[in-house]
């Protein structure tokens, strides 16, 4: 199957700094990824699309000055997490589709802001 | 908007046994797919099963099957031989058919425990 890697696979920072995480799709083009958030024994909340080429479009509740989202070219979406605050910690997950109906998600990112 | 409910927080399966995990989903939609995903302790998500609306035919795929009905709006993953490598959380999810329409819609996961 296609795969997504996502960088890095844990993060530790400090409270008022910013974090960007990399998802990357290896083998195939996507002009389409998603980025999500998940809570300890919780379901994946998505946050926003990313599109390449173009802004992103952001789930209802998310802070788009909070979650900046890249999609610079057609392999590489960033999600940078500015000014992180402790509630910000959380495991941030990406995926991304190639052609055909199957979404291939990234490793995760354990994000910690200390 | 669509929604999927799994009903089932934990479960639990004897190792070699079979459990039945269940999935309803809600939509208007004719044209989608449906999915069963697996995440393990490592919080890699791994695509377990696939089934398009459109095929009758219920989708297999090694130990694991589903049984579609479609009317019910009914999703339901058959694990079978459990083994201990099967213990994950499982989430059912839901994608529209329509080009557009292509992000996926989670069900809340039930958590599988396997005993040996």
């Amino acid at each position: 199957g296609a795969v997504v890697s996502q960088h890095p696979s844990w993060v530790i920072c400090k409270s008022g700094t910013s974090v960007k995480i990399e998802c990357r799709s290896l083998d195939f083009q996507a002009t389409t990824m998603f980025w999500y958030r998940q809570f300890p024994k919780q379901s994946l909340m998505l946050m926003a699309t990313s599109n390449e080429g173009s802004k992103a479009t952001y789930e209802q509740g998310v802070e788009k000055d909070k979650f900046l989202i890249n999609h610079a070219s057609l392999t590489l979406s960033t999600l940078t997490v500015t000014s992180a605050h402790p509630e910000d910690s959380s495991f941030y997950i990406c995926s991304a589709r190639p052609a055909g109906p199957e979404a291939f998600f990234g490793q995760g990112t354990r994000l910690t802001v200390v | 908007a669509q929604t999927v409910t799994q009903s089932q927080p934990e479960m639990s399966v004897q190792e070699a046994e079979t459990v039945t995990l269940s999935c309803t989903y809600d939509t208007s939609e004719s044209d989608y797919y449906l999915f069963w995903y697996k995440q393990p302790p490592s919080r890699q998500m791994i695509l377990v099963i696939r089934q398009e609306a459109y095929k009758q035919q219920n989708a297999t795929e090694n130990r694991f099957s589903v049984n579609f009905q479609k009317a019910a709006k009914s999703f339901s993953l058959k694990i079978s031989d459990s083994q201990l490598g099967d213990a994950a959380m499982y989430f059912c999810a839901y994608r529209s058919g329509r080009e557009y329409g292509n992000k996926l819609v989670f069900g809340a996961g039930t958590i599988l425990r396997v005993k040996s």
